[in-house]
């Protein structure tokens, strides 16, 4: 079965730029999450659905960033303007109904030049 | 926000040997997760505890949910150089449901052929 699926993988961008994460969920996962990895403050969830609805988003760290599930299937989130602080490696994850076991796709990694 | 302390931060060691790591926190919580995280990878679970005093293995790694249910352990026996990786201990935030998971800042594991 595929799991969860990213997409970048890798992406350097300028400052100001706008970038664009991908994030396909496991088939019949229900929640979906968006977590941000740095060496500084670890693994922090952003924002997380629930049957495609946004259930918490009080991680978000500013409104240059927005998140939206369209479908069941398909995710993104977004970040306008990029600044530097803005790298790390950002994960997507799904799991079912009591979300104890949470599925991590490989994580997109980026990088604010 | 919650806080998960892991320690130790890092750990060096010989191939062979055996690991321990531990977790804690100042809230009780009721179900401990333990994910490994390879490098370049996204986490994947290795054992979920969810009664207190619990011990589960899962091969060569044991876990524990301590009975004070604000912390937890985990070891792995006779290391192997696969075993690299960072550990994380996570739970679901006390705050939040129970799909909203609060993770430790890991323990990076190294071993030395």
């Amino acid at each position: 079965d595929a799991g969860v699926i990213q997409s970048p993988r890798h992406e350097v961008t300028e400052m100001g730029q706008e970038v664009t994460l991908r994030c396909k969920p496991i088939s019949g996962h229900d929640y979906l999450f968006w977590y941000r990895q740095t060496m500084m403050r670890g693994l922090e969830l952003l924002i997380y659905f629930n049957n495609n609805v946004p259930i918490d988003d009080s991680g978000m760290p500013e409104d240059r960033f927005s998140a939206k599930m369209p479908n069941a299937s398909f995710s993104t989130l977004k970040i306008q303007p990029s600044e530097p602080r803005d790298s790390a490696v950002y994960f997507c994850a799904s799991s079912f109904t009591n979300g104890n076991t949470i599925y991590f796709g490989e994580g997109s990694w980026l990088t604010v030049v | 926000g919650q806080q998960l302390n892991q320690s130790p931060q890092s750990m060096f060691i010989q191939e062979g040997e055996d690991v321990s790591m531990n977790c804690t926190s100042s809230s009780i919580f009721n179900t401990w997760l333990w994910y490994k995280q390879d490098p370049g990878e996204g986490p994947v679970l290795l054992i979920a505890l969810y009664k207190a005093g619990e011990l589960t293995s899962n091969g060569r790694l044991t876990a524990q949910f301590g009975i004070t249910r604000k912390d937890s352990f985990l070891n792995i026996s006779a290391s192997i150089p696969s075993d690299v990786g960072i550990y994380f201990c996570a739970g679901p935030a006390p705050q939040g449901g129970s799909e909203k998971l609060v993770f430790g800042k890991g323990t990076k594991l190294t071993v030395n052929p």
